[in-house]
């Protein structure tokens, strides 16, 4: 069965602090990987697609990176307009699957 | 140009009764995405359509649970006979197309409270 287990579960950091959000998942058949941002009382919002390891890719001050186990999202330098939850998902047959989210908080 | 929307925002409904929750995707996109968030959780898939046809509703808890969409655009969820442990925010989402390489863009959500 597809799973994907992000963690921390929450993360406070200080404003400029540098840090890297995991996401490990177990599919069969990798058909795309990908990163959601929600603000409380918000939809998710689209971030980044992954589909084959090696991949990066780059928003401001987030990078996103695959392996065939894991994804990253690094948060370089970030703001307090950066905290909110960062959720995680794996396509499965045209439906996403979700991780529980990493709840982060940037203090100025 | 304009998201997906949903509406309400909010309802609250008793024990037992029916409620519909509306979808409006973004225009063009012929794929639109049920999903279901409890508190602290992420997301979890109900139903998705591809067109007018519910192409997969192996999510959907129950028979209590029924989503349409007539003409391919604008979706509605309805629940019949609400129980507390049907409390929790109701996404709905577009694509393009069904597929990996189709991002879902998701709407505000409606929470849903039953009393």
């Amino acid at each position: 069965e597809d799973q994907v287990t992000q963690s921390p579960e929450a993360l406070r950091l200080q404003e400029g602090e540098s840090s890297s959000l995991n996401c490990s998942y177990t599919v069969s058949g990798l058909r795309g990987l990908f990163w959601y941002r929600q603000d409380p009382g918000k939809g998710p919002e689209f971030l980044f697609t992954l589909y084959s390891a090696g991949e990066e890719k780059e928003k401001e001050r987030l990078k996103a990176t695959l392996t065939k186990k894991e994804s990253f999202l690094h948060i370089t330098a970030p703001k307090p307009e950066d905290s909110a939850t960062y959720l995680c998902a794996v396509n499965r047959a045209q439906k996403l699957v979700f991780g529980q989210g990493t709840r982060l908080t940037i203090n100025p | 140009g304009a998201g997906v929307s949903q509406t309400p925002s909010n309802k609250v409904t008793e024990k037992g009764k029916y409620v519909e929750l509306r979808c409006d995707p973004i225009s063009g996109h012929t794929a639109l995405y049920w999903y279901r968030q409890s508190l602290g959780q992420g997301p979890e898939f109900l139903i998705y359509f591809q067109g007018t046809g519910a192409a997969d509703d192996s999510g959907l808890p129950n028979d209590r649970f029924f989503a349409v969409r007539p003409e391919g655009s604008v979706s509605t969820l309805k629940i019949q006979r609400t129980e507390r442990g049907d409390s929790a925010v109701y996404l709905c989402a577009s694509s393009k197309g069904a597929g990996g390489s189709y991002e879902q863009y998701f709407g505000p959500g409606t929470r849903l409270t039953v009393t």
